[in-house]
C-alpha cells in the first residue's frame, strides 16, 4: 500500500520569498510522483511529475521538485513566490500498478503575503 | 483536445434525492477515473473504467453509488438517496493509458455537490 504525507496544511510566505512545500511518501515499489495545484472551485492542474531519470524535475510556473529515494521525499520548491501562486497544492503517488490510481496527500494551502 | 469537462459544476439537493453527474473525457483516452474530494482533504479514488469496463471500485463507493461508461466515451456517476455525508467535490480524470503509468491524469473542473 502507498501513502502520501504533506507536512503543513497551511504555509504562508511573503511575495518574493522561497516556497517550500513538503511531501513524503511510502510505497512498496518505486513510485511515480506528481504535484498538482488547485485554484478555488477548480479542478487539479499538473505542475510536474517524476517518473524515471533525472531526480530534479522542473515544472510549470517556475516550480521544481527533487525526488530523494533515501528520504522518501518529493518536496516542491520555487525560488520566488508570486501572489498568483496562492492556491492548494497536492502531492500524489502512482504506484505503477494495473490500475494506476493516484493516492493524494491531504494538501497544503499556500498563502502569499504582499 | 478540449480537456475534460464535467456537468453540472454545482448541484444542491435535498437529502434522499438522487443525483447524476456527467464526465466527458479527452477524446480517445481509454481510461476514466472518478475521485471524491471533501472539504480540506485531498482527492480519494472512487472507481475507474478502461473503455466501457469498470475495473475497480473503492470501498468508499457504497451501494448507493453507481457509475457507468456505456460506450467507452462519457461517464455518469449516480448517487441514490443522497446523505449529507455525500457533500463533496466529485472529480473526473482522463488518462490515455496507452503507453505507461507515466502518462498524466488530466482532471476536469469537478462537480460540487451540496446535500441539505
Amino acid at each position: 500500500a502507498q501513502s502520501v504525507t504533506q507536512l503543513g496544511s497551511h504555509v504562508s510566505v511573503s511575495e518574493g520569498a522561497l516556497v517550500l512545500l513538503r511531501c513524503n511518501y511510502s510505497s512498496s515499489v518505486p513510485p511515480y510522483l506528481f504535484w498538482y495545484v488547485q485554484y478555488p472551485n477548480q479542478g487539479l492542474q499538473l505542475l510536474l511529475k517524476y517518473t524515471t531519470g533525472a531526480t530534479l524535475v522542473k515544472g510549470i510556473n517556475g516550480f521544481e521538485a527533487e525526488f530523494k529515494k533515501s528520504e522518501t521525499s518529493f518536496h516542491l520548491t520555487k525560488p520566488s513566490a508570486h501572489m498568483s501562486d496562492a492556491a492548494e497544492y497536492f502531492c500524489a503517488v502512482n504506484p505503477n500498478n494495473a490500475g494506476n490510481m493516484l493516492t493524494f496527500g491531504g494538501g497544503t494551502r499556500l498563502m502569499v503575503k504582499p | 483536445d478540449t480537456g475534460v469537462s464535467q456537468d453540472p459544476r454545482h448541484k444542491i439537493t435535498k437529502r434522499g434525492q438522487n443525483v447524476t453527474f456527467r464526465c466527458d473525457p479527452i477524446s480517445e483516452h481509454n481510461r476514466l477515473y472518478w475521485y471524491r474530494q471533501t472539504l480540506g482533504q485531498g482527492p480519494e479514488f472512487l472507481t475507474y473504467f478502461q473503455n466501457e469496463a469498470q475495473l475497480e471500485k473503492s470501498r468508499l463507493l457504497s451501494d448507493r453509488f453507481s457509475a457507468e461508461r456505456p460506450k467507452g466515451s462519457f461517464s455518469t456517476l449516480e448517487i441514490q438517496r443522497t446523505e449529507q455525508g455525500d457533500s463533496a467535490m466529485y472529480l473526473c480524470a482522463s488518462f490515455s493509458g496507452k503507453t505507461s503509468a507515466t502518462d498524466t491524469q488530466y482532471f476536469g473542473p469537478g462537480t460540487r455537490l451540496t446535500v441539505l
